[in-house]
């Protein structure tokens, strides 16, 4: 059981590349989030998932995509990356909004 | 949508003083509330939640109250030891709309020994 498993850790990109995030739990959770975390300003969500084929926006998607086309994963897309989307990026998955949510180990994306 | 506000951004305290961090919440339909703790470098970790149902959780030396009609939660950590140092957030989800965590800024917590 390996929880929630995202790669890369680490990635550096250029302005105007683009690049996808993967996450996959292994938990069967139907709920799925993707999160950037800045300095002073906690986890801004960026899109959830309630099921395979089901997503939404949070509160910053701009510049991203998501798809869920299996329970398992939930990849994040950066479609042109920017400086501003320098950050730390940390999937989350639980089987029921009102539970506690597993945390991947997070991806430190820099953009230069 | 749903806005959480947290307090203090820092807190420093002494090793074996208690520590109080507070939360409050815009979304009335809320009804989830964990907290999470990061160390420098980690994922968040769960560390203890509560729904709306109840008024006060205890889990050894942490606890957590709400107050649904002030729509504020509050964390409470007694006998403070250094390794409680962190970045401690608090969140918000309900089982409506948005069912996603909602979470605030995070509280940088030192315990000096």
């Amino acid at each position: 059981n390996a929880g929630v498993t995202q790669t890369p850790k680490f990635q550096v990109l250029k302005t105007g590349q683009s690049m996808t995030l993967q996450c996959a739990q292994d938990m069967n959770h139907e709920y799925m989030s993707w999160y950037r975390q800045d300095p002073g300003m906690g986890l801004r969500l960026i899109h959830y998932s309630v099921g395979a084929g089901i997503t939404d926006q949070g509160e910053v998607p701009n510049g991203y995509n998501v798809s869920r086309s299996t329970t398992e994963d939930f990849p994040l897309r950066l479609l042109s990356a920017a400086p501003s989307q320098t950050s730390v990026y940390f999937c989350a998955s639980s089987f029921s909004p009102n539970y506690g949510y597993t945390f991947g180990s997070g991806t430190r994306l820099t953009v230069v | 949508g749903e806005n959480v506000e947290q307090h203090p951004s820092t807190l420093s305290v002494q090793e074996g003083d208690s520590a109080v961090i507070k939360c409050t919440y815009s979304d009335s339909a809320s009804n989830y509330f964990p907290w999470y703790k990061q160390e420098l470098g980690k994922r968040p970790q769960l560390i203890i939640d509560i729904r709306s149902n109840v008024g006060e959780k205890k889990d050894q030396r942490i606890a957590v109250t709400l107050n649904k009609t002030a729509k504020h939660f509050s964390l409470h950590i007694t006998e403070t030891q250094p390794e409680d140092s962190a970045v401690y957030f608090c969140a918000a989800s309900k089982d409506t709309g948005r069912r996603a965590l909602t979470f605030g800024s995070g509280t940088r917590l030192q315990v000096q020994p």
